[in-house]
């Protein structure tokens, strides 16, 4: 692909609601990082994978969050019962091991 | 603990003028040094980096030093435009088998004209 896809671009929820972000890295890259970024704010490190690795989870804020990367490839980023500090835009990033990373456009998440 | 602080918050210069912005980090592990510029409602996307086996590196009118010793590192951008407004986020891997990119809380740019 062109570049780190994701999905949806805008996802708005009721509070107490599962989500599902997707995240398509480029072809090859190994590494794949999710971050949150709430307005006006910076880059919130979440989840880490690289490779066939355990995935580095520090930086999660909760057992609400998961995320999963099925066959190195695309990975899904879920929110449990969600709640209206979970609002943010939710951006993946893809990269060779320690190599620049690419990011997508992001994820809108509105918790109502 | 493990982070990397970023400084000053906000910057606001005259179109012309330099622009430095400072970031520290806390593992001496550490030897990757990218600098991200996100402009408003796109992605953050890669200006310049370094790597610790250098102190200095230039790219046109961008330029990034970094102090081992001290555990900093700094962006320079010299005759500013307008541009050049952005928030400007600094990152280090935390230890040298590098698991996460981790960022600073950026640096808003404003240059005025």
């Amino acid at each position: 692909g062109a570049g780190v896809s994701q999905s949806p671009s805008n996802k708005v929820t009721e509070k107490g609601k599962d989500v599902e972000l997707r995240c398509d890295p480029i072809s090859g890259h190994t590494a794949l990082y999710w971050y949150r970024q709430s307005l006006g704010q910076g880059l919130e490190f979440l989840i880490y994978f690289q490779g066939n690795s355990a995935p580095d989870k520090s930086g999660l804020p909760s057992d609400r969050f998961s995320a999963e990367r099925t066959g190195g490839s695309v990975s899904t980023l879920t929110i449990q019962r969600t709640q209206q500090e979970d609002s943010a835009v939710y951006l993946c990033a893809s990269s060779y091991p320690r190599g620049e990373l690419f990011f997508g456009e992001g994820s809108r998440l509105t918790v109502l | 603990g493990e982070n990397v602080e970023q400084h000053p918050s906000t910057l606001s210069v005259q179109e012309g003028d330099s622009a430095v912005i400072k970031c520290t980090y806390s593992d001496s592990a550490s030897n990757y040094f990218p600098w991200y510029k996100q402009e408003l409602g796109k992605r953050p996307q890669l200006i310049i980096d370094i790597r610790s086996n250098v102190g200095e590196k230039k790219d046109q009118r961008i330029a990034v030093t970094l102090n081992k010793t001290a555990k900093h590192f700094s962006l320079h951008i010299t005759e500013t435009q307008p541009e050049d407004s952005a928030v400007y986020f600094c990152a280090a891997f935390l230890n040298q088998a590098g698991t996460a990119l981790i960022f600073g809380k950026g640096t808003t740019l404003s240059v005025s004209s």
